[in-house]
């Protein structure tokens, strides 16, 4: 069955890049029919869905986040990452990781990774 | 962007009881709309899809119903182990957007 495995740094310092990386395991990233996510949710509050990528490389984000973010995939690895630049405090926040099942016109956040908290702090 | 509206936002009812769980969009979304079950400290869990279809694996009694602008999520039996906030989702438009959740306590 496929899992998804968040990884990267837990604290990043204010003005700097956040990066993250999920690794897929289990299945291809490259399937047909599937996108890539990533989702962030503050400590308390709700999910705010940050960008989604296709295995061709093809992307869509969140205009509230488009600015500073950048998702890319790497097939060979099969991984999927997310930079998010010049953070603040507001940023700080558990960071998911999730396969988008694509039926069409069906989307669905189908499996997720465990989550990543990452702090932004000097 | 389309906003997702929950109510409420909390609710505590016995084990046994009927709870139901609304969902407002702030324009048509037919019926594209997800369910998800958060449980703390867990990442969410896809339970319903296109408003009313269930999720392989998930539990019977969870099921929801609406097309448009209003929703509902219900579950027949509550459960301890359904313990848990629940988010609706849109995928009408991007960017995908979420409610902001209903806390579901035991009383």
């Amino acid at each position: 069955q496929v899992q998804l495995q968040e990884s990267g740094p837990g604290l990043v310092k204010p003005s700097q890049t956040l990066s993250l990386t999920c690794t897929v395991s289990g299945g291809s990233i490259s399937r047909v029919s599937y996108y890539w996510s990533w989702i962030r949710q503050p400590a308390g509050k709700g999910l705010e869905w940050i960008g989604r990528i296709y295995s061709s490389g093809s992307t869509n984000y969140n205009p509230s986040l488009k600015s500073r973010v950048t998702i890319s995939v790497d097939t060979s690895k099969n991984q999927f990452s997310l930079k998010l630049s010049s953070v603040t405090a507001a940023d700080t926040a558990v960071y998911y990781c999730a396969r988008v099942r694509v039926g069409y016109p069906t989307i669905t956040f189908d499996i997720w990774g465990q989550g990543t908290m990452v702090t932004v702090s000097s | 962007d389309i906003q997702m509206t929950q109510s409420p936002s909390s609710l505590s009812a016995s084990v046994g009881d009927r709870v139901t769980i609304t969902c407002q969009a702030s324009q048509d979304i037919s019926n594209y709309l997800n369910w998800y079950q958060q449980k703390p400290g867990k990442a969410p869990k896809l339970l319903i899809y296109d408003a009313s279809n269930s999720e392989t694996g998930a539990p019977s009694r969870f099921s929801g119903s609406g097309s448009g602008t209003d929703f509902t999520f219900t579950i027949s039996s509550l459960q301890p182990e359904d313990i848990a906030t629940y988010y609706c989702q849109q995928y009408d438009n991007l960017p995908l957007t979420f409610g902001g959740g209903t806390k579901v306590e035991i009383k």
